[in-house]
């Protein structure tokens, strides 16, 4: 079965500083990979995602992460974080179709505190 | 659109009682799923559909039932509370399969069972 790190739990950043989060799995076949973000009192929601070609993604408010294939990584980056940045962030991951998955949901991380101080 | 909704938002349970989680989506999604979140444990697939008629089990799926007679409802029943099932429960629903397509969230029930 694929599992899911995230190392750090709670992380606490001042403004401007610059973010990474890592996240790695356990599976040696082809993924999916995503990262989700809940805001406080606000749904899950999608911050980006890598099926395949560039190892580089953007997602929505200038996150980035890359997809390390050697390392099974898939570290979430900002440059300079915001206070509305203060969230819960997860990393998950999914086997691809033609590795036996796809139906059967993601394998979410435990999950990342993040609180930004002004 | 509503998106994904859930009822009710706070549920406490005495143990072995049995209740039903509600979860509808307006989006047209095939694919529909229910996890629970824990402290420190992320969120673990409990059950998953896709398309009516089609269910089938997650990581976690002991305690619970589900059916999804139609495209929109996906409910959870908790056949026998117990207070492991104390946790937050989260619906969520795609276009496609889960592993390939952006999931979207409903709000979350908050159920207690003491």
């Amino acid at each position: 079965a694929q599992s899911v790190s995230q190392h750090n739990h709670h992380v606490i950043l001042s403004e401007a500083a610059s973010l990474e989060l890592g996240c790695n799995y356990s599976y040696g076949g082809t993924v999916n990979l995503f990262w989700y973000v809940q805001y406080p009192g606000q749904h899950l929601q999608l911050l980006l995602k890598y099926f395949s070609g560039d190892p580089l993604v953007k997602g929505i408010k200038g996150f980035e992460a890359e997809f390390i294939k050697s390392k099974f990584s898939f570290n979430l980056r900002k440059p300079s974080v915001q206070w509305s940045d203060t969230a819960e962030y997860f990393c998950a991951v999914s086997r691809a179709m033609y590795s036996g998955g796809g139906a059967d949901g993601l394998t979410f991380g435990k999950g990342t505190h993040l609180i930004i101080q002004p | 659109n509503a998106g994904v909704t859930q009822t009710p938002k706070f549920q406490v349970l005495k143990t072995g009682q049995s209740m039903t989680l509600q979860c509808a989506q307006d989006m047209n999604h095939e694919y529909m799923s229910w996890y629970r979140q824990d402290p420190g444990m992320g969120l673990r697939l409990i059950h998953y559909s896709v398309g009516a008629g089609i269910t089938d089990q997650g990581e976690v799926p002991n305690g619970y039932n589900v059916s999804r007679s139609t495209t929109e409802d996906f409910p959870l029943r908790l056949l026998s509370a117990a207070p492991s099932q104390t946790s937050v429960y989260f619906c969520a629903s795609s276009y496609g399969l889960a592993g390939y397509n952006e999931q979207f969230f409903g709000p979350g029930t908050r159920l207690t069972v003491l």
